[in-house]
C-alpha cells in the first residue's frame, strides 16, 4: 500500500463548477498536510498546508484533514481555466511523501 | 528574494552514462531535497542535505549520490544511467530540516535516457 493515495483523474469541470480533490494516507505519524498545484512542464507550487485536523481557507481554495480517517481534501470553489493543472497532496512525517496527483481541466 | 534555480533544464543521455543535475536554493534557506518524478507519477524522494550532510535517504540505489555546498547550493549525481531513470528531477529547499518547513520547488530537469 503507498503512503499516499489519489484519484489520478483526469477530471473535467465547467468553469464556475466546485472541484473537490481528495487524498487518503497510511502513515499515522504524518501530521503535516500539503496541496501543490503544478502544471505542466513545471515545478509543483505550493497553494497551501495544514496542521492536523481541521479547515483551512484561503480565497477559493479550502484545504481539509480528518486524522481520524485519514482523509485529506482540497475544495476550489468558483474554478477557472487558469486552475488546469495537477493537484498533488503531500504529507510529513519525517520525509514528504507525495500522491500521484489528480489531473484537473476546467474547461470554459 | 530569488527563488529555486535548476540547470540544465533538460539532457538527454545514453543508458550507462553519468549525469550531474544543479540546484541553487531560496536565499535563506539551508536545507535542500531532490525528487525524482516519473510521467504521470508524484514525486518521489531521493535524498535530503542540511548543512553539507545527507540528513534522509529514500529508496534510491548509492549510485544516486549528491552534494551541498558552503553556500547550500546542490548538485545531484546519478552514474550508470538506466532507463528507467528517465524523469523529472526536481530540487526543493527550505528554510531548515528536523520538522516541517514549507518546502519550494524549482522548475525541475527533464532527464532523457536512450
Amino acid at each position: 500500500q503507498k503512503e499516499v493515495e489519489q484519484d489520478p483523474g483526469p477530471l473535467s469541470v465547467p468553469e464556475g463548477a466546485i472541484v473537490s480533490l481528495n487524498c487518503t494516507y497510511s502513515n499515522s505519524a504524518f501530521q503535516y498536510f500539503m496541496w501543490y498545484r503544478q502544471y505542466s512542464r513545471k515545478g509543483p507550487e505550493l497553494l497551501m498546508y495544514t496542521y492536523s485536523s481541521g479547515n483551512k481557507e484561503d480565497g477559493r481554495f479550502t484545504a481539509q484533514v480528518d486524522k481520524s480517517s485519514k482523509y485529506i481534501s482540497l475544495f476550489i470553489r468558483d474554478s477557472q481555466p487558469s486552475d488546469s493543472a495537477t493537484y498533488l497532496c503531500g504529507s510529513y512525517g519525517q520525509n514528504f511523501v507525495f500522491g500521484p496527483g489528480t489531473r484537473l481541466s476546467v474547461l470554459p | 528574494e530569488t527563488g529555486v534555480t535548476q540547470s540544465p533544464t533538460h539532457l538527454i543521455k545514453t543508458r550507462g552514462q553519468q549525469v550531474t543535475l544543479r540546484c541553487s536554493s531560496q536565499s535563506g534557506h539551508n536545507t535542500v531535497s531532490w525528487y525524482q518524478q516519473a510521467l504521470g507519477q508524484g514525486p518521489q524522494f531521493i535524498f535530503q542535505y542540511y548543512r553539507e550532510e545527507e540528513n534522509g535517504r529514500g529508496n534510491f540505489p548509492p549510485r544516486f549520490s549528491g552534494l551541498q555546498f558552503p553556500n547550500y547550493s546542490s548538485e545531484l549525481n546519478v552514474n550508470a544511467l538506466e532507463l528507467d531513470d528517465s524523469a523529472l528531477y526536481l530540487c526543493a529547499s527550505s528554510a531548515t530540516s528536523g520538522s516541517y518547513n514549507e518546502q519550494f520547488f524549482g522548475p525541475g530537469t527533464r532527464l532523457t535516457v536512450l
